[in-house]
């Protein structure tokens, strides 16, 4: 298995446009996490699904950030409009079943943001 | 709720020298807990995780962590540091297997030549 993969690794936008982070889970899992860094605050966990349906979003910032997954195997974070506060790493990571945290999720390489 | 605290936001030891990064954990159950680690430019990699079987528990790369009720802590050490070792490590817990998993703050790993 090729593992999480996300895309883009890297994107540079403008204050107030609209940016789409992309997740592809391991096949079978079927919990995805979106996870943000940053320096200030951490690894903070914003989305978490279970069967595509979200179980918890708590740890959306604002209304701005939304997150959606269709099917078992593609989710997307969006942020519109961006700002430069959002500028972070956003992590995706994903799991199977209830024994979740026997066996530890498995992270993509992320996604650094930079909102200028 | 649960959560972890890190002592330490950076650690710097030569090589060869024992490496201790501190853990604590706040819980009103038995946890389970994890270490996970990132090196630069990746995503985090699992080290280790205590589930409540031996409280001595060993990972990759010669790591180890120790489960201290009493002291409520799980610190991670190993005998002798590598440059390899360089890296954030995170320790995270979760409360049960239905729990999500939360994360400490990090600390930076440095490995003096």
């Amino acid at each position: 298995d090729a593992g999480v993969i996300q895309s883009p690794r890297h994107e540079v936008t403008e204050m107030g446009q609209e940016v789409t982070l992309r997740c592809k889970p391991i096949s079978g899992h079927d919990y995805l996490f979106w996870y943000r860094q940053t320096m200030m605050r951490g690894l903070e966990l914003l989305i978490y699904f279970n069967n595509n349906v979200p179980i918890d979003d708590s740890g959306m910032p604002e209304d701005r950030f939304s997150a959606k997954m269709p099917n078992a195997s593609f989710s997307t974070l969006k942020i519109q409009p961006s700002e430069p506060r959002d500028s972070a790493v956003y992590f995706c990571a994903s799991s199977f079943g209830r024994d979740a945290p026997l066996y530890g999720y498995t992270f993509g390489s992320g996604t650094r943001l930079t909102v200028v | 709720a649960q959560s972890v605290t890190q002592l330490g936001s950076h650690v710097s030891v030569s090589e060869g020298a024992l490496v201790l990064l501190r853990c604590n954990y706040s819980s009103s159950v038995p946890p389970y807990l994890f270490w996970y680690v990132q090196y630069p430019n990746q995503g985090l990699q699992l080290l280790l995780k205590y589930t409540s079987a031996a409280t001595l528990v060993k990972g990759i790369n010669g790591f180890e962590a120790e489960f201290k009720k009493s002291e409520t802590s799980f610190h991670l050490t190993k005998p002798s540091a590598h440059m390899s070792d360089a890296a954030e490590y995170f320790c995270a817990v979760s409360l049960n297997r239905d729990d999500k998993i939360i994360f400490g703050k990090g600390t930076r790993l440095h490995i003096l030549p």
